[in-house]
C-alpha cells in the first residue's frame, strides 16, 4: 500500500523567512513523488517534480529514499506563497498514473 | 478557456437523491481522473478512463458510484441514493498519457462540490 503523510495541517511563517513544508511518503518500491499547490479561488495544480530536480517559483524538493521524506524548501517566503500544498505520490508499477495525495499542508506568509 | 471544465460547480441534494456531474477534459487528453476530497483532507483517487474505457476503480468507489465517458470525451459521475457521507468535492483531472512517457502532468478542473443535507 502506498501513503503520504504531511504532520502539519498550518505552517505560519513571516515573509522572508525560509519554509520547509514536510513529507513522508511509503510505498515498497521506488515512486515518483510531486507537489501541488492550490492558491485561493484557483484549481490545484503542479508544482514541481522530483524527477526534474527543478527549481519553481524558488521551492525545491529533494527525494530522500533513506528518510522515505520528500520535503519542500524555499529560502525566503514570499506573501504570494500562501496556498494549500500537496505532496503526491505515483508508484513506479502504477500504468494509470493515479496519484496518492498527502492531507495538504497550508502556508500562510504574514508581512 | 481551454482548461478542464466541470459541472456544476456547486450541487446541494437531499439524502436519498441521485446526483450527476459531468467533466469535459483538454480536447487532446485520452485520460481522464475523478478524485474525492473531503473536507481538511487531500485528493482520493476514485476512477480513471483511458479513451473510453475504465481501467481502474477505487474501493472507495461504491456500488452507488457510476462513472461513464461514452465517446471518449467528457465524463459523468453519478451518485444513487445520495448519503451524508458523500458531501465533498468532487474532482476531475486529464491528461494526455502519451506512451513512453513515465509521468504526464494531470490538469484538475475546478471541482463540483457536493452537500447531501
Amino acid at each position: 500500500a502506498q501513503r503520504v503523510t504531511q504532520p502539519e495541517k498550518l505552517l505560519s511563517v513571516f515573509k522572508g523567512a525560509p519554509v520547509e513544508l514536510k513529507c513522508n511518503y511509503s510505498y515498497s518500491g521506488s515512486p515518483e513523488l510531486f507537489w501541488y499547490v492550490q492558491y485561493s479561488r484557483q484549481r490545484l495544480q503542479l508544482l514541481l517534480r522530483h524527477i526534474s530536480r527543478e527549481s519553481i517559483k524558488g521551492f525545491t524538493a529533494d527525494l530522500n529514499k533513506g528518510e522515505t521524506s520528500f520535503h519542500l524548501k524555499k529560502p525566503f517566503a514570499q506573501e504570494e506563497d500562501s496556498a494549500m500544498y500537496y505532496c503526491a505520490l505515483k508508484g513506479v508499477s502504477n500504468a494509470g498514473n493515479m496519484l496518492t495525495f498527502g492531507g495538504g499542508t497550508r502556508l500562510m506568509v504574514k508581512p | 478557456d481551454t482548461g478542464v471544465s466541470q459541472d456544476p460547480r456547486h450541487k446541494i441534494t437531499k439524502r436519498g437523491q441521485n446526483v450527476t456531474f459531468r467533466c469535459d477534459p483538454i480536447s487532446e487528453h485520452n485520460r481522464l481522473y475523478w478524485y474525492r476530497q473531503t473536507l481538511g483532507q487531500g485528493p482520493e483517487f476514485l476512477t480513471y478512463f483511458q479513451n473510453e474505457a475504465q481501467l481502474e476503480k477505487s474501493r472507495l468507489l461504491s456500488d452507488r458510484f457510476s462513472a461513464e465517458r461514452p465517446k471518449g470525451s467528457f465524463s459523468t459521475l453519478e451518485i444513487q441514493r445520495t448519503e451524508q457521507g458523500d458531501s465533498a468535492m468532487y474532482l476531475c483531472a486529464s491528461t494526455t498519457g502519451r506512451k513512453g512517457i513515465s509521468y504526464n502532468e494531470q490538469f484538475f478542473g475546478p471541482g463540483t462540490r457536493l452537500t447531501v443535507l
